[in-house]
């Protein structure tokens, strides 16, 4: 069965103060690793989709790495706005999509 | 262009009763796929729609059935309901199904169940 597992479920984090964020993961033929961020009372807003080892995307404060057992979500010089659960997920030869249980992340001003 | 779209936003039901929730894709995505979220659990995979046959279905009891009509729009019933069913109801939509594909979710609904 496929596992994806977050660390640190939470996190503090003062303003300007770089962190990882973690994603590692047992699948049989990964299909496609998606990192999501949600706000509290909403549905999870897409961020990256990374397929292959090596690759790295990025947006704005985001970048996010695979690896072929880990990716990271790497966020450089937080802004409270930043505050959010980050989810990782990733497709394997089932077609399923597999949630780990996410990142909460407390940006402190 | 708009987003996935869901409804209701809310809704409290008593247990034994049934809900039906419904979800309008983005245009143009034939794909849909429904999950649940708890506390406890996270983000658990219902089921998948595509071109109004299910690709795929996760480990819920048969309760949980769903559908998707011509148009792509879906709709997701759970009947005899119980207490642990309140959970916040998610559906996503991709353009085609499978491999690789990126889903976007709409913002849930919301169910309790006293």
């Amino acid at each position: 069965e496929d596992q994806v597992t977050q660390s640190p479920e939470a996190l503090r984090l003062q303003e300007g103060e770089s962190s990882s964020l973690n994603c590692s993961y047992t699948v049989s033929g990964l299909r496609g690793l998606f990192w999501y961020r949600q706000d509290p009372g909403k549905g999870p807003e897409f961020l990256f989709t990374l397929y292959s080892a090596g690759e790295e995307k990025e947006k704005e404060r985001l970048k996010a790495t695979l690896t072929k057992k880990e990716s990271f979500l790497h966020i450089t010089a937080p802004k409270p706005e930043d505050s959010a659960t980050y989810l990782c997920a990733v497709r394997s030869g089932n077609n399923r999509l597999a949630f780990g249980k996410g990142n909460q992340v407390v940006v402190i001003p | 262009k708009a987003g996935v779209t869901q409804t209701p936003r809310y809704l409290i039901k008593t247990r034994g009763q049934q809900v039906t929730l419904s979800c309008s894709p983005i245009s143009g995505h034939r794909s849909v796929s429904w999950y649940q979220q708890t506390p406890g659990q996270g983000l658990q995979f219902l089921f998948e729609y595509f071109s109004e046959t299910q690709r795929n279905k996760g480990n819920f009891p048969g309760r949980f059935s769903g559908r998707q009509f011509s148009n792509s729009r879906s709709e997701m019933n759970v009947s005899t309901l119980e207490l642990g069913d309140s959970a916040l109801y998610l559906c996503a939509s991709s353009p085609e199904s499978g491999s690789g594909n990126t889903i976007y979710f709409g913002e849930g609904s919301w169910l309790t169940v006293v």
